[in-house]
Order: C-alpha cells, then structure tokens, then sequence
C-alpha cells in the first residue's frame, strides 16, 4: 500500500502570499489531520477532515483553512503568509474507530517564508 | 483539548543506559498514543494505550498508562544508537477528533 504523500516537499514563499498545500492519505482512509510542526511549538493540531467535513479545528487563525475532497485528498491553505508561518506542516491519515486510531504521516511540507 | 506534559525536553545518555520518558495530564485521559520522530524524518506510530493500569512492551520499550489515566510512560532499557529521536506523547482530545501532542522528549545516543 502506498503511504501518505504530499506536494509539494519544499516551498518558499514571501509574505503577504498565500500557499496551498495538497496530501494524498493512505487508500481507505477517510479521516486526515493536518499538523504545524516548528522547533519552539512542536506538533500543533490544525484540522481533522473526514468524509469532507471538518470535524475539529485547532487554535490557529482564520488564515488557515483547509477541505477534503470526495477521494479522501486534503488540502490546506494559509493566505496572508507571516514570518512565523514558516514551519513544517504534516498531514497524516488514520481509520476511525470510535476515536482516531493509529495516524500515518506523510513526510511533510517544509515552507519557508521570507 | 488534552494537554500533556512531557518530561525531560532533553536526555543525552551513553548507549547501553536505560531511559525513560514522562507524560503528565492535568485530566482524565481517554486514550494515548506514542510516537517517535528520528531526525528530519516524520513522526511513527509506536503503539495506544486505552485501559487503566496498561503495560505494553515492544522488545527493548516498555509502555504504561496510569491507573488514574493521568500519566503515561515510555521506558527503553539498554538504548541503542538507533533510538535516537523525538518521542512525543498523544492523547485524543474529548471530541475524539483530534490528538494533542506533548512537546516531545529528544533522546540522544552516544555509543
């Protein structure tokens, strides 16, 4: 089985921009969490999406959106981009089993932003 | 949500040492979850606890959930430069839809 995938790898971006970022979950799994991860904040919870609908959303601001799509893919995007957007954003699948299960990682976006 | 504590931030230990990792929570957990992140890699799943009291072992790791279901533990007895990594604790948040990582424990290993 193909696991988590998500494009692209790397980004630079200067502020002001906005960018979107796109995860393939593992087929068969219909939940996807999004995650900031930085040196100072760790793993941060963004949004959980299943079968296209958010169903928890983390501290972060309106800048920060996201969808899921029929097939289970997710994108997130972040307008306005700030200096402190620059992070690594990591997706990860999962079944749900009254609670979300084992979550599989995709190996993560690495924005920059200048 | 489910905020936990993890401590230490930082364990350096000579290889062969055994090590331990602490997770704290000022509320009832439903469930936790263990992760390790090696250097520029993504975080792997290691394994859930759910019941009061659970001990869990994986070869050399051992895993415990409290019997208030406030604190977990990761214990890894004789490390291995292969250790080497974050370990970050994860309790589902009351919604369920979510997980709340702990800041993470950095272990080094020096052989």
């Amino acid at each position: 089985k193909a696991g988590v995938t998500q494009t692209p790898r790397y980004l630079i971006k200067t502020r002001g921009q906005q960018v979107t970022l796109s995860c393939s979950p593992i087929s068969g799994h219909r939940s996807v969490s999004w995650y900031q991860q930085t040196p100072g904040q760790g793993l941060q919870f963004l949004f959980e999406y299943f079968s296209e609908t958010q169903r928890n959303k983390g501290n972060f601001p309106g800048r920060f959106s996201g969808r899921q799509f029929s097939n289970s893919r997710s994108e997130m995007n972040v307008s306005t981009l700030e200096l402190g957007d620059s992070a690594l954003y990591l997706c990860a699948s999962s079944l749900w089993r009254e609670g979300l299960g084992e979550q599989y990682f995709g190996p993560g976006t690495r924005l920059t932003v200048t | 949500g489910q905020q936990v504590m993890q401590i230490p931030q930082y364990q350096h230990v000579q290889e062969g040492e055994d090590f331990t990792t602490y997770c704290n929570s000022s509320t009832t957990l439903s469930n936790i979850q263990w992760y390790k992140q090696r250097p520029g890699g993504h975080p792997v799943f290691l394994i859930q606890l759910v019941k009061s009291g659970e001990v869990k072992k994986q070869k050399r790791l051992t895993f415990q959930f409290g019997e208030a279901k406030k604190n977990s533990s990761l214990h890894i007895t004789a490390t291995q430069t292969t250790d080497v990594g974050t370990y970050f604790c994860a309790p589902n948040s009351n919604s369920g839809y979510a997980l709340n990582f702990g800041k993470g424990t950095s272990l080094l290993v020096t052989p």
